[in-house]
C-alpha cells in the first residue's frame, strides 16, 4: 500500500494568511493526487485533482503543486470559512489512500 | 448536479452486518467510479473500497474479507455490506463517487453514523 504522510497535523492561522500544508507519498505516484477539505460534521468536498487543477466553484486562492511524492496545497490569504480539515488522498493505485489529516485553527 | 443520498442501519450488534445503499441523482451513474469511505469518531478517512464503470473492484487490504460492494444499475444505486461487524467499525460511512482520470471524489453522500454496541 502507498502511505500518505501530511505535515503538519494541525496549524493555528490568522485571517489573510497563507497557510502552505504538505502530503508526502510512499512512493511516486506521480500527478494522481486529491485535496478535500472537511469541516465538522460535514462529509469531505473536493478542492484539488491531479495535484494542481483546480475544482469547478472552488475559490482561487487555493492551489497544489508537486509530481513524484511531494506536494503541496496553498491556501493564499485565509478566510474564516477556510478553517476545517485538510485530507490528501493517491489514486496512482488501490487501496487509495488518504492522509491522516491537517486541522487548520484559527489563530 | 449530481446528488448521492444514502441510508443503512445505524445501530448493530458485534458479529451483524453492516449493509448500506448509495442512490445517484441528476446525473449518469454508468462511467464514473463509486466508493466507500468510513470514519471513525474524531479521527481521519479510510478508504473501504470502490467499483468502477467496468464493475471491477478493489478494496483495502485490512477489510477485504469481510466487504462486498455492488451496483444496481437498473436503479442507479450501489451498496456496501460489512460482515462481522466490531466496536473498532463504529464510524461514520460516507458513499461517494467521481469521474475523470484521476478518480477523485466529486461528490458525497451525507454519511451515515454506524454505531457497534451489545
Amino acid at each position: 500500500d502507498i502511505q500518505m504522510t501530511q505535515s503538519p497535523s494541525s496549524l493555528s492561522a490568522s485571517v489573510g494568511d497563507r497557510v502552505t500544508i504538505t502530503c508526502r507519498a510512499s512512493q511516486s505516484i506521480r500527478n494522481y493526487l486529491n485535496w478535500y477539505q472537511q469541516k465538522s460534521g460535514k462529509a469531505p468536498k473536493l478542492l484539488m485533482f491531479a495535484a494542481s487543477s483546480l475544482q469547478s466553484g472552488v475559490p482561487s486562492r487555493f492551489s497544489g503543486s508537486g509530481s513524484g511524492t511531494d506536494f503541496t496545497l496553498t491556501i493564499n490569504s485565509l478566510q474564516p470559512e477556510d478553517f476545517a480539515t485538510y485530507y490528501c488522498q493517491q489514486t496512482y493505485s488501490a487501496p487509495r489512500t488518504f492522509g491522516q489529516g491537517t486541522r487548520v485553527e484559527i489563530k | 448536479q449530481v446528488q448521492l443520498q444514502q441510508w443503512g442501519a445505524g445501530l448493530l450488534k458485534p458479529s451483524e452486518t453492516l449493509s448500506l445503499t448509495c442512490a445517484v441523482y441528476g446525473g449518469s451513474f454508468r462511467g464514473y467510479s463509486w466508493s466507500w469511505i468510513r470514519q471513525p469518531p474524531g479521527k481521519g478517512l479510510e478508504w473501504i473500497g470502490e467499483i468502477n464503470h467496468s464493475g471491477i473492484t478493489n478494496y483495502t487490504p485490512s477489510l477485504k474479507s469481510r466487504v462486498t460492494i455492488s451496483v444496481d444499475i437498473s436503479k442507479n444505486q450501489f451498496s456496501l455490506k460489512l460482515n462481522s461487524v466490531t466496536a473498532a467499525d463504529t464510524a461514520v460511512y460516507y458513499c461517494a463517487g467521481g469521474s475523470g482520470r484521476y478518480d477523485s471524489l466529486s461528490w458525497w453522500g451525507q454519511g451515515t453514523l454506524l454505531t457497534v454496541s451489545s
